[in-house]
C-alpha cells in the first residue's frame, strides 16, 4: 500500500522558537497533502490543503502566518509551525492523496510536539 | 453542512464476540467514505473506500457496508489486536477534496 512519512516523530522546543515537520509520499506522487492536528481523544481536524506548487488552502480559523505550509515537490511537504507557543502543543499528521479517482488519502505517523 | 456521527464512542468486546460500528452522514453528494484505524499516538491506517449505496468490501475479520444514509464496520471474531480507534471519513463531490471526519469509536477487545 501507499507509505507516507514524517519526520520527526517526536519535537519539543522552547516557545519563541519555530519547528519545520517534513511529510513525504514514500511511493507514489502526491499532488495534494493535506495537514490535520488532533487533539487527545478528539479527531482529526484539517489545518490546510497543500497542493504541488500552489499556495496551500487553510481552513476557517488557522493562521496562515503561523503555520507555513511549502509543498515543493510531488512527494514532499513541510509545514513550519513560526514562534511556537505552549498552546501549539499538539499531534500533527499529515496525509496524502494518491493520484487518479480513487481519492484515497494515506496518512503519516505523526508528529508529536511539545512546546514548553 | 456536511456531519459525520460515529456509535458507539467506546466498546468493549470479549475476544470472538462479533460486533457492528456504525457512521452515520449527512453529506451534499458522496464522493466517497472512508474507514481507517488508529493505534494510540499514531497516524490513521486505510482500511476501506466506499463509493455507493450497497457497495461491500472485507479485509480479514473487517467488513464495511455503505447505505445512503450510514455505513457499518462488522468485526467478525475480534481477537486483542483489533483494540483500536476506528474513525469514518467522508468526502463530498462539492468543495475541497478533504476528508470529514467523526470522532471515532474506541474499541477494546479482552482475551
Amino acid at each position: 500500500g501507499a507509505v507516507v512519512s514524517q519526520h520527526p516523530s517526536r519535537v519539543i522546543c522552547k516557545s519563541g522558537t519555530s519547528v519545520k515537520i517534513e511529510c513525504r509520499s514514500l511511493d507514489f506522487q502526491a499532488t495534494t497533502m493535506f495537514w490535520y492536528r488532533q487533539f487527545p481523544k478528539q479527531s482529526l481536524m484539517l489545518m490546510a490543503t497543500s497542493n504541488e506548487g500552489s499556495k496551500a488552502t487553510y481552513e476557517q480559523g488557522v493562521e496562515k502566518d503561523k503555520f507555513l505550509i511549502n509543498h515543493a515537490s510531488l512527494t514532499l511537504s513541510t509545514l513550519t509551525v513560526t514562534s511556537a507557543h505552549p498552546e501549539d502543543s499538539s499531534f500533527y499528521i499529515c496525509s496524502a492523496r494518491t493520484p487518479g479517482q480513487s481519492y484515497e488519502q494515506y496518512f503519516g505517523p505523526g508528529t508529536r510536539l511539545t512546546v514548553t | 453542512e456536511d456531519q459525520v456521527t460515529q456509535s458507539p464512542e467506546a466498546l468493549r468486546l470479549q475476544e470472538g464476540e462479533s460486533s457492528s460500528l456504525n457512521c452515520s452522514y449527512t453529506v451534499s453528494g458522496l464522493r466517497g467514505l472512508f474507514w481507517y484505524r488508529q493505534d494510540p499516538g499514531k497516524g490513521p491506517e486505510f482500511l476501506f473506500t466506499l463509493y455507493s449505496a450497497g457497495e461491500e468490501k472485507e479485509k480479514e475479520r473487517l467488513k464495511a457496508t455503505l447505505t445512503k444514509k450510514e455505513s457499518f464496520l462488522h468485526i467478525t471474531a475480534p481477537k486483542p489486536e483489533d483494540s483500536a480507534t476506528y474513525l469514518c471519513a467522508v468526502q463530498a463531490w462539492t468543495g475541497a477534496n478533504n476528508l470529514f471526519f467523526g470522532t471515532g469509536t474506541r474499541l477494546t477487545v479482552i482475551p
